[in-house]
């Protein structure tokens, strides 16, 4: 079975900028959940969709948003970007809600933004 | 406050050696507990977790974690280590109907 697929896996932008990442789970998989990793931070939740919808959101600023389509293919978009949303963005999926089950995470996508 | 610590920043053995990485946590209930590794410019790989039932598990590449909730630690155990095990590797936490807290992480060092 296919793991969990992040695209792109590289990316720069310039400050201001709009992004959108891709994030196909592991088929079956219902849940997909959404992850900042910097530095500074470390490891932080942004958001969970299960079923299309938003379950669970982090502490991000509403600039961070997010989507799941029917086939539970979700996307996440950054808006008016800043030099801190500069980070490694993980995508991981799991069966169901991610309170009772096991996440697999995707390779992630490496934002730069100038 | 919740939290996860990993105390160990960075940790250095000689390939052989044995291997124990740290976590604690604060947390009201036992939480569900899970060893993940990051290899440079990868995502992170689960070694391991612990639900319920037995406080000792056994994982992949040949580490186990031992759960003991009087002292709300879940440390993260290998008998001899290998060269490709040098990584970073993260404790996590699911507090009871919650989602995943990480730790800072703890990087290892493998010398030959």
């Amino acid at each position: 079975k296919a793991g969990v697929t992040q695209t792109p896996r590289y990316l720069i932008k310039t400050r201001g900028q709009q992004v959108t990442l891709s994030c196909s789970p592991i088929s079956g998989h219902r849940s997909v959940s959404w992850y900042q990793q910097t530095p500074g931070q470390g490891l932080q939740f942004l958001f969970e969709y299960f079923s299309e919808t938003q379950r669970n959101k982090g502490n991000f600023p509403g600039r961070f948003s997010g989507r799941q389509f029917s086939n539970s293919r979700s996307e996440m978009n950054v808006s008016t970007l800043e030099l801190g949303d500069s980070a490694l963005y993980l995508c991981a999926s799991s069966l169901t809600l991610t309170n009772v089950e096991t996440q697999y995470f995707g390779p992630g996508t490496r934002l730069l933004v100038l | 406050a919740q939290s996860v610590t990993q105390p160990d920043i960075h940790i250095t053995v000689s390939e052989g050696a044995s291997l124990e990485l740290r976590c604690n946590y604060s947390y009201g209930a036992t939480p569900y507990l899970f060893w993940y590794v990051q290899s440079p410019g990868q995502g992170l790989q689960l070694l391991l977790k612990y639900f319920s039932g037995d406080t000792l598990v056994q994982g992949i590449k040949g580490f186990e974690a031992e759960f003991k909730r009087s002292q709300s630690s879940f440390n993260l155990r290998k008998p001899s280590v290998h060269w490709s095990d040098a990584a970073e590797y993260f404790c996590a936490v699911v507090p009871r109907g919650n989602n995943l807290f990480f730790g800072t992480g703890t990087r290892l060092t493998v010398i030959p």
